[in-house]
């Protein structure tokens, strides 16, 4: 079956604008995850949702980043005025449930971010 | 403090002989452990996962890793490398009592295989 799509998958804006990142997770699963992967660096969590709610935006970089998931399914990561400093590959991930022990996360290819 | 730590940035190996990517971890509970693989260009891929069963777990492309409770370790291994694991590495811990329902990532480690 399909796997976590994200699009578009190379985005470049310039200092200030607004963009706007889409994730499509595995049908059925519940938990969306999205995770920031800077250069030469680690995958770091932003924020994940159970169904329609924000469960945990703790990494959440500041107020400029905002994720919806308006009915369950695609989630949409928006950045305000963007900064050069944003530049990185965000990444999606899905799981039927909450992921913790027995579970596993699945991700998709990344949308690979440049501010100019 | 650093939950989980890849001791190597890069690691260096000719085809058919054994690879070595090590990893520790800190958790104050019982902590799920796994490594993904991350290709150019490709997306993260699951290679295997301890969730307190068996402690020598086995993945895919005959990749394994041994839980070490007492070292805090999850080295993960393979007798003989291909060049098509030259990759990027991932060891991740996940442990909802502390750390919620994100998984943590170590910082990398960079496999290149040599003809």
């Amino acid at each position: 079956g399909a796997g976590v799509s994200q699009t578009p998958s190379n985005k470049v804006t310039e200092k200030g604008k607004y963009v706007e990142l889409r994730c499509d997770p595995i049908s059925g699963h519940t938990a969306l995850y999205w995770y920031r992967q800077s250069l030469g660096q680690g995958p770091e969590f932003l924020i994940y949702f159970q169904g329609t709610g924000a469960a945990d935006d703790s990494g959440l970089p500041n107020d400029r980043f905002f994720a919806v998931r308006p009915e369950g399914s695609v989630s949409t990561l928006k950045i305000q005025r963007t900064e050069r400093g944003d530049s990185a590959v965000y990444l999606c991930a899905s799981s039927p449930t909450l992921a913790g022990r027995n579970n596993e996360q699945f991700f998709g290819p990344g949308t690979r971010l440049t501010v100019l | 403090a650093q939950s989980v730590t890849q001791l190597d940035s890069h690691v260096s190996v000719s085809e058919g002989t054994p690879v070595l990517l090590r990893c520790n971890y800190s958790s104050s509970y019982s902590p799920s452990l796994f490594w993904y693989v991350q290709h150019p260009n490709k997306g993260l891929q699951l290679l295997l996962k301890y969730t307190s069963a068996a402690t020598l777990v086995k993945g895919i492309n005959g990749f394994e890793a041994e839980f070490k409770k007492s070292e805090t370790s999850f080295h993960l291994t393979k007798p003989s490398a291909h060049m098509s694991d030259a990759a990027e590495y991932f060891c991740v811990v996940s442990d909802p009592e502390e750390y919620g329902n994100k998984l943590v990532f170590g910082a990398g480690t960079i496999l290149r295989v040599k003809s």
